[in-house]
């Protein structure tokens, strides 16, 4: 298997922009993880998938994050308008039932 | 709420030297236990777990950790350190069981672990 995919794997944009952060699990992993890592908070868990439904979203900083999951192989965070603090190391993991949790190699945001 | 404490943000020792990375965890009922390993512009791999059973645990690359329930422990250790080793590593905890906290995992800040020649 691939892994976990994630897209882009670097991203710059200016302060108000949209983000969209892609990201594909390992087929047939029924959890589906957002992480973000900053060198301030360490490795936080913003929001995470059973079976493409949204389960604990209290990690998501404000309304301006955004999550999806349309289908089991496919997942989107989305930041709108985006600003400088929402840099970052963006991180997705899917992991299948009890088992551990596969990291994605992250996808480094850079607003300025 | 539980937390873990990494204690040494970085370590550095010779290569062939022992490494013992250091992880305490708070928690109200023993939690399952996790170490990761993550290289640059890589994400995190990995290295072992415990969950039940034996309190010794080993994991890839030559790892093992010691559940310590009495010192609420779960130090990381290598008898010899080789170079590939240089990488940082994460000490992470989550509720026991598949629902609820059981699906979170709680990263304490990393130990960036240097192998010097």
């Amino acid at each position: 298997d691939a892994g976990v995919i994630q897209s882009p794997r670097h991203e710059v944009t200016e302060m108000g922009q949209e983000v969209t952060l892609r990201c594909k699990p390992i087929s047939g992993h029924d959890y589906l993880f957002w992480y973000r890592q900053t060198m301030m908070r360490g490795l936080e868990l913003l929001i995470y998938f059973n079976n493409n439904v949204p389960i604990d979203d209290s990690g998501m900083p404000e309304d301006r994050f955004s999550a999806k999951m349309p289908n089991a192989s496919f997942s989107t965070l989305k930041i709108q308008p985006s600003e400088p603090r929402d840099s970052a190391v963006y991180f997705c993991a899917s992991r299948y039932r009890g088992r551990e949790q596969y990291f994605g190699p992250g996808t480094r945001l850079t607003v300025t | 709420a539980q937390s873990v404490t990494q204690l040494g943000s970085h370590v550095s020792v010779s290569e062939g030297a022992l490494v013992l990375l250091r992880c305490n965890y708070s928690s109200s009922v023993p939690p399952y236990l996790f170490w990761y390993v993550q290289y640059p512009n890589q994400g995190l791999q990995l290295l072992l777990k415990y969950t039940t059973g034996a309190t010794l645990v080993k994991g890839i690359n030559g790892f093992e950790a010691e559940f310590k329930k009495s010192e609420t422990s779960f130090h990381l250790t290598k008898p010899s350190a080789h170079m590939s080793d240089a990488a940082e590593y994460f000490c992470a905890v989550s509720e026991r069981g598949l629902t609820g906290g059981g699906n979170k995992l709680t990263f304490g800040t990393g130990t960036q672990l240097k192998v010097e020649l």
